[in-house]
């Protein structure tokens, strides 16, 4: 079946470094990819998506290349900030299928 | 309106009591989702309704029974609820059950609380 693995965390980082966190998928067909973000006490939001083969998701300085060649989708930014700390979720869409998630990333940013 | 909005946002109820789960939503959503998310955890899907009608219920104990009264309304009964139960109630919606593309929008949650 459908899979999706993400790295462990915590990751924990000062502000304004770089982010990636991995993401890498197991599935048939065409799944869409998808980013969700969850702040400490509130539900999921969805952070990007990208439905085909090298497509970028973006959105809140955050970004993801659809890789089908490697079955990657990590998320990465550039300069993080203090209110990025969240858990993150990468999930796969696969037709006719739910959506699977990974196991999620905390992420702590320092000042 | 693009929310998902549930209530009651935080919920304490004995292994006796009845009580019910609210999640509401205004997009012309036709796939409404339960899920259970335990600490640390990613949410596990509990129910899937398509079109008012259940379509999957992913071997979940009785105690917990779905509603759907209509296209923007859907209910989580509970009864009779062990302390294990104890998580935070995931609702969500997406615009069909095969769009592939528009992913799902969840709402805040329930935190529920067993004692």
């Amino acid at each position: 079946g459908d899979s999706v693995t993400q790295m462990e965390g915590p990751v924990t980082l000062s502000e304004e470094a770089f982010l990636t966190i991995n993401c890498t998928y197991t599935a048939t067909g065409y799944p869409s990819l998808f980013w969700y973000v969850q702040y400490p006490g509130e539900g999921l939001q969805l952070l990007l998506k990208a439905t085909k083969a090298d497509d970028k998701g973006s959105n809140k300085g955050f970004e993801a290349t659809y890789r089908k060649e490697t079955t990657s989708f990590h998320l990465e930014k550039g300069s993080v900030q203090v209110s990025d700390s969240a858990v993150y979720f990468c999930a796969l869409y696969n037709a006719g299928n739910m959506l699977t998630f990974g196991g999620g990333t905390r992420l702590m940013v320092k000042p | 309106d693009t929310e998902v909005t549930q209530t009651p946002k935080h919920l304490v109820m004995g292994m006796t009591n009845k009580k019910s789960l609210k999640c509401e939503q205004h997009m012309g959503h036709r796939a409404m989702y339960w899920y259970k998310q335990k600490a640390k955890k990613p949410p596990e899907l509990m129910f899937v309704y398509s079109y008012e009608k259940l379509s999957i219920n992913e071997s979940v104990p009785s105690r917990f029974s779905p509603e759907c009264p209509n296209s923007s309304l859907l209910n989580l009964h509970l009864h009779a609820l062990q302390p294990e139960d104890s998580a935070l109630y995931l609702c969500a919606s997406s615009q069909n059950p095969r769009d592939r593309g528009g992913g799902y929008t969840f709402g805040s949650g329930t935190r529920l609380t067993v004692v």
